[in-house]
């Protein structure tokens, strides 16, 4: 069935530094691509999204963009912030599915 | 506008006894999805609802787990005998309905309700 592989937190890192976060998929088909992102305290929103091969999804200074050939989305920022501590889960949706699958989630936290 | 609400958001109850849990989606939406979020399992997908039915019940653990929608709308969570495997935090999204197979609408998740088993 389909799955997602994110890397394990947590992951700390200081203010301005740069940002990787790895995710790769198995599906049939050809999914789409999600990053939700979860804030201390509130429920999951979209970050950004990409629903096909070579599409970049970007939003809040994040990028990831789909690599069909190596079935990854990896989530990247160039300078992260205090404010972007959260927990990251990449997710998938199978072609002409409903569902989402996600990834057991990457707690980001930024220190000053 | 008012996004997706869930109630209760704490439950505490003792193993055995029933529960339910209740999602009013985001008005118009007619796709609704229940999703667990727990420590050991991460986020799984429970079931999806389109209108009042549920054409796709795939991630519902065990026969103690039953959902119904009623008027297209608020949907209720049923966990029966509840069992210690059972604490987690339940999401409800909603979404537009697809205007094809290979669009995407938006999932927009409520706050969850935390569900303790002792």
């Amino acid at each position: 069935g389909d799955s997602v592989t994110q890397m394990e937190g947590p992951v700390t890192l200081s203010e301005e530094a740069f940002l990787t976060i790895n995710c790769t998929y198995t599906a049939t088909g050809y999914p789409s691509l999600f990053w939700y992102v979860q804030y201390p305290g509130e429920g999951l929103q979209l970050l950004l999204k990409a629903t096909k091969a070579d599409d970049k999804g970007s939003n809040k200074g994040f990028e990831a963009t789909y690599r069909k050939e190596t079935t990854s989305f990896h989530l990247e920022k160039g300078s992260v912030q205090v404010s972007d501590s959260a927990v990251y889960f990449c997710a998938l949706s199978a072609s002409g599915g409903n569902k989402l699958t996600f990834g057991t989630g990457t707690q980001l936290k930024v220190e000053l | 506008g008012a996004g997706v609400s869930q109630s209760p958001s704490n439950k505490v109850t003792e193993k055995g006894k029933d529960v339910e849990l209740r999602c009013d989606p985001i008005s118009g939406h007619t796709a609704l999805y229940w999703y667990r979020q727990s420590l050991g399992q991460g986020l799984e997908f429970l079931i999806y609802f389109q209108g009042n039915s549920a054409p796709d019940k795939s991630g519902l653990p065990s026969d103690r787990f039953s959902a119904e929608r009623t008027g297209g709308s608020v949907s209720t969570l049923t966990i029966q005998r509840t069992q210690q495997e059972d604490s987690a935090v339940y999401l409800c999204a909603s979404s537009l309905a697809r205007l094809r197979v290979s669009s995407y609408n938006e999932q927009f998740f409520g706050p969850g309700t935390r569900l303790t088993v002792l």
